[in-house]
């Protein structure tokens, strides 16, 4: 079945950095999503991509939509303590088919 | 202004003894979702209800059920939970299944479920 690669894993960073992580895909999805998630708690929808090449902000966040189709990639600029969570990448092929998530990257911000 | 709500957000059982999780929705979405997700891993998608059709992925056991009475409303079912059913039990809705925006789903804060 389709897998996402996700990295890197893990992070440790310095409060007011820049932190990128990306996913890539052996198969080709017409939708990515980024979804960040707090302990305890569901994940949250941050940035949707639909169309090859898009490059959408919402914020400090940035992603892109490989022109490949087969990977994406979140960038944080100035990084804060409440950037702390797991992101999960997440891609669909089709609406009817289901979403294939990464394994997150899990963000620890040093203050 | 909560969207996707799920109750209880902890749930303790015992094993064996059925329980039910529930969802609701305030986005009159068409499709709801049951996620499992347990300790540093990606959410499982367990099955979803497209309007009223129930659509079950292959390896779910047949010890998880649904029900979705309403638009508003979803339930997951465990008929006889066991030690290795304990996780977080999210919930999520999109709008629809086809076109680009309408199949974004959208989670629930979800239910953690405890099996003593």
């Amino acid at each position: 079945g389709q897998q996402l690669n996700q990295s890197p894993q893990s992070m440790f960073i310095q409060e007011g950095e820049d932190v990128s992580m990306n996913c890539t895909s052996s198969s080709i999805f017409n939708t990515w999503l980024w979804y960040k998630q707090d302990p305890g708690e569901g994940p949250v929808l941050l940035i949707a991509l639909y169309k090859a090449g898009e490059l959408t902000s919402n914020g400090r966040l940035t992603a892109q939509f490989g022109i490949t189709r087969k990977d994406s990639f979140l960038n944080i600029s100035a990084s804060i303590p409440s950037d702390v969570g797991i992101y999960f990448c997440a891609g669909q092929l089709t609406g009817n088919t289901p979403l294939v998530f990464g394994k997150g990257t899990r963000l620890s911000v040093i203050a | 202004d909560a969207m996707v709500i799920q109750n209880p957000r902890y749930q303790v059982t015992q094993f064996g003894k059925p329980v039910t999780l529930s969802c609701s929705q305030t986005l009159n979405h068409n499709v709801m979702y049951w996620y499992q997700q347990k300790s540093s891993q990606a959410p499982k998608l367990l099955f979803h209800y497209y309007d009223k059709d129930f659509n079950n992925e292959a390896d779910t056991p047949d010890n998880f059920q649904s029900r979705r009475p309403n638009t508003s409303f979803c339930f997951l079912d465990i008929r006889s939970p066991g030690l290795g059913d304990a996780a977080m039990y999210l919930c999520a809705t999109s709008r629809d299944v086809g076109g680009p925006s309408g199949d974004t789903q959208y989670f629930g804060p979800g239910t953690r479920l405890t099996v003593l």
